[in-house]
């Protein structure tokens, strides 16, 4: 079975800072895709950034970018000029290639950005 | 468009009680989630529906039951409420039936079973 491994509970930076969140997953699948969710106090999931493993080039989306090490299986998060609006639970995903019905979720990082 | 709805947002239920969640999306996604949430244990699915009329259980599927209603509508029914029930309930749909979609996540039911 995947499994989805988020080893920080809690982390914390202060407003333009630059903060790393950590994901290790495991799978014996070599054509997955993983990705990054956001949930703000207001508890809507919102997709920050995904990651095809076929793809060696890391993603970015603006602000947030990934360390994709796929034979590291790990995957890690960079927010740049971190900005209040950041603060979040960040859950990190794995799906499947084969099939997107399931997504196996790590249990959360919180982020508080600080002033 | 207002993306992925649920009703209610907060329930209250006694142990014993039934009661149904509300999943409606305007999306015309084809895959439909539904997936609890607790205090750390992030997501686990539920059940699931990958199209129109076919189900499959998740990840934590005892205690309850679903019903695809038709392309929109994802219901979640809770037969005979227990106080492990409580919890934050996500539904979430996807376009396709293919790897690598998103999912879009509702805004959550919060759940209380006392």
């Amino acid at each position: 079975a995947q499994t989805v491994t988020q080893s920080q509970p809690e982390m914390s930076v202060q407003e333009a800072e630059t903060v790393t969140l950590s994901c290790t997953y495991d799978t014996s699948e070599n054509n997955y895709y993983l990705f990054w969710y956001k949930q703000p106090p207001s508890r809507q999931m919102i997709l920050v950034i995904r990651q095809e493993a076929y793809k060696q080039q890391n993603a970015t989306e603006n602000r947030f970018s990934v360390n994709f090490q796929k034979a590291a299986k790990s995957f890690s998060l960079k927010i740049s000029d971190s900005q209040l609006g950041d603060t979040a639970m960040y859950f990190c995903a794995w799906g499947s290639g084969g099939s997107n019905y399931k997504l196996t979720f790590g249990k959360g990082t919180l982020l508080t950005v600080n002033p | 468009n207002a993306g992925v709805t649920q009703t209610p947002k907060f329930q209250v239920l006694k142990t014993g009680q039934s009661m149904t969640l509300q999943c409606a999306q305007d999306m015309n996604h084809n895959s439909m989630y539904w997936y609890r949430q607790d205090p750390g244990m992030g997501l686990r699915l539920i059940y699931y529906s990958a199209s129109e009329g076919t189900t499959d259980k998740g990840e934590v599927p005892n205690g309850y039951n679903v019903s695809r209603l038709n392309k929109r509508e994802f219901s979640l029914r809770l037969e005979s409420a227990a106080p492990s029930q409580t919890s934050v309930y996500f539904c979430a749909s996807s376009p396709g039936t293919g790897p690598g979609y998103e999912q879009y996540f509702g805004p959550g039911t919060r759940l209380t079973v006392t």
